[in-house]
């Protein structure tokens, strides 16, 4: 079953690129990587997901290498409303093996 | 488009007792995938429904039981409750294997 490792916390200043960065070294063949932010007494929102190389979107980029063991999700210029807990989860929806990771929880600083 | 939703917001129970909980799922969506998020901890999966079967279980002992209805929205219930199943209840909508969507959460608290 993949399990995810991320940093505990991170603290950014506006404006700055934040990368937040998870290792999952037994990802499955079929497993997608998927970020989700969360506020305080909300239910998680989807972000951004990947399968390999590089996925951008509106809101933020995700960097998959080849061996697929790591991602790293990239917010620029974030402001003081991206302060929240970011989760990356590793698995397929319809599978029975979906975990979120420990989570990240940013703080981004005025 | 309406999204998921979650009812109800907030609930107090006492140890013993049962508890259901329900979501409806956004429109379209077959799966619905059930979360219980402690204080201060990630979401823990707790079981998926595709098209009303039970798809995949996390960690939860058989007192976590669910349904899922023709409609596609769901319930889970909880027999036996404990002090530590106080915390947040997700509920997570999708397509197949598209993005999941949550919906607000229940807040559970048992005494």
């Amino acid at each position: 079953l993949a399990k995810t490792t991320q940093p505990i916390s991170m603290d950014s200043y506006e404006g700055q690129e934040v990368n937040i960065t998870c290792s999952h070294n037994n990802i499955a063949t079929n497993d997608y990587i998927t970020w989700y932010q969360q506020f305080p007494s909300q239910g998680p929102r989807f972000i951004i997901q990947g399968y390999k190389t590089k996925v951008t979107n509106e809101v933020a980029s995700l960097f998959i290498p080849a061996d697929r063991k790591s991602s790293t999700l990239s917010l620029p210029r974030v402001s003081l409303s991206d302060t929240a807990v970011y989760y990356c989860l590793v698995g397929v929806s319809r599978a029975n093996n979906l975990f979120f990771g420990t989570g990240t929880r940013l703080t981004v600083i005025p | 488009e309406t999204g998921v939703t979650q009812s109800p917001t907030h609930l107090i129970k006492t140890r013993g007792q049962q508890v259901t909980l329900r979501c409806s799922s956004q429109s379209g969506h077959n799966t619905v995938s059930w979360y219980q998020q402690a204080l201060g901890q990630g979401p823990q999966f707790i079981f998926q429904y595709y098209r009303e079967e039970e798809n995949g279980r996390g960690n939860f002992p058989p007192r976590f039981s669910g349904l899922q209805f023709p409609n596609y929205s769901s319930e889970l219930n909880v027999n036996a409750l404990e002090l530590d199943d106080s915390a947040l209840y997700l509920c997570a909508s999708s397509l197949g294997s598209d993005e999941q969507f949550f919906g607000p959460g229940t807040r559970l608290t048992v005494l």
